[in-house]
């Protein structure tokens, strides 16, 4: 258990109304990550952070924004749904482990269906 | 340019033997592996590094050919418990703060 949440678990929204996925962790972990997964196309990264204020994009980033004003949340917000974005999101931190390999474990999901 | 896994699906009996694969066309500095049971998170399985070593997860273990930008998952004497997605996630020499998922391998294992 890395100590990751997710909130809200599931949510229904209407396309064009902004939704705002949250991810929380409690062991001071630099690296963040939002992931969606969607059939046929694995876990596609959107957004990470690598600190306070510091994100970067990744390979479907569009349509989406991040922010992280603490080091414990992440935040991913959808500013106009569209149904495109119905999908399971995963947010996920890497664990860096001194004098062994990184990996990153993973939050039990947001499943977000955009109606 | 997400790495390809080969097969898409593999079903199997208890008790049989399965290879799955991970190929990448960019130099790669580590595989990881994940398995997904349905509806759950992917659960970390193993890393491999370059120049590293084979790795061992119970029954499961898994290799990793620098030179062909390849690694393969080994399950042997597969249980029920196997059953899942398989993914593979790479990183590259060139960025290392980034996972890259395969679109994944469905692994059925039946009594």
């Amino acid at each position: 258990d890395a100590g990751i949440t997710q909130s809200p678990r599931h949510k229904v929204t209407e396309t064009g109304t902004p939704v705002t996925l949250r991810c929380h962790q409690t062991e001071n972990h630099r690296y963040m990550y939002w992931y969606r997964q969607d059939p046929g196309h694995g876990l596609r990264l959107i957004h990470y952070s690598y600190g306070v204020k510091d994100t970067d994009k990744g390979e479907v980033s569009d349509g989406y924004s991040v922010s992280r004003s603490k080091t414990e949340d992440f935040l991913l917000t959808l500013e106009s749904a569209t149904s495109s974005q119905t999908s399971v999101y995963f947010c996920a931190i890497r664990d860096v482990d001194l004098g062994k390999s990184d990996t990153q474990y993973f939050g039990p999901g947001t499943r977000l269906t955009v109606l | 340019q997400q790495p390809v896994q080969s097969p898409q699906a593999v079903i199997l009996r208890e008790g049989e033997d399965a290879v799955i694969n991970c190929s990448s066309s960019k130099a790669l500095y580590s595989v990881h592996w994940y398995r997904q049971k349905h509806g759950e998170a992917p659960v970390f399985l193993m890393i491999l590094l370059k120049g590293g070593e084979q790795m061992r997860h119970e029954k499961i273990s898994a290799s990793f050919n620098e030179k062909k930008q390849q690694s393969s998952l080994y399950l042997t004497a597969s249980q029920l418990s196997y059953s899942g997605t398989y993914f593979c996630g790479t990183e590259s020499d060139y960025n290392t703060d980034k996972l890259i998922f395969g679109t994944g391998t469905r692994l059925q294992v039946f009594p």
